[in-house]
């Protein structure tokens, strides 16, 4: 039969705008959040976290929003750059283990 | 830092054989994790250690996938006998955790299977 992968959503954008990565997760026990970033033939790398008793938290050109209430995180980057280009996962965190979302293709355009 | 390192990098093999996968975490990390990610099911854990024990391997596919974990610096997966549905780029990921405290993994470049 014919094989079906994972549909990732994509987001494009041009270079110096900037972009927003949504992320649902699904367990409201979860208390530990991160956002990793994936490039072509790379292992995911740590971009920022964010505890549940936050709601923003700021990094170097990132931004990540918690809303446990909807269960919604997202992922701001100011000002992308042709090297954010990636695929962007969310990760929750409960009892230890992480889980995580099946993640967003983010492409900037020069 | 050198990172998580694993190897091999590359792996091709024929069904049926026995597949040993290699990890070496980050010096001083007391918890380990092997994940699989394919295009069909995305990134998913298989198993984790906490100061060298097996602490949840409800995602081990099935008998054929096992884990060790010697000594703080080393750790294997192997599947034997490899099938070709198992070919996927395996993952290691290392963090130094303590109780209460929250930190994240540093993940391995990954081993790309190939069971042909």
């Amino acid at each position: 039969g014919e094989s079906v992968g994972l549909h990732l959503p994509t987001l494009s954008v041009q270079e110096g705008d900037n972009s927003i990565i949504n992320c649902a997760y699904s367990n409201s026990a979860s208390d530990y959040f991160i956002w990793y970033k994936q490039e072509s033939g790379k292992g995911p790398q740590f971009i920022i976290d964010i505890r549940s008793n936050m709601d923003k938290r700021q990094g170097q050109r990132v931004t990540v929003l918690l809303n446990k209430t909807v269960k919604h995180l997202s992922l701001q980057i100011a000002a992308t750059q042709p090297g954010d280009s990636a695929v962007y996962f969310c990760a929750e965190n409960s009892y230890g283990k992480l889980t995580f979302g099946q993640g967003t293709i983010l492409t900037v355009h020069p | 830092d050198a990172g998580v390192i694993q190897s091999p990098r590359h792996e091709v093999t024929e069904m049926g054989q026995e597949v040993t996968l290699r990890c070496k975490p980050i010096s001083g990390h007391n918890s380990l994790f092997w994940y699989r990610q394919t295009m069909m099911r995305g990134l998913e854990l298989l198993i984790y250690f906490n100061n060298n024990v097996p602490i949840d391997d409800s995602g081990m596919p099935e008998d054929r996938f096992s884990a060790k974990m010697p000594n703080a610096s080393f750790s294997t997966l192997k599947i034997q006998p490899s099938e070709p549905r198992d070919s996927a780029v395996y993952f290691c990921a290392s963090r130094r955790s303590r109780e209460g405290l929250y930190n994240e993994q540093f993940f391995g470049p990954g081993t790309r299977l190939t069971v042909l």
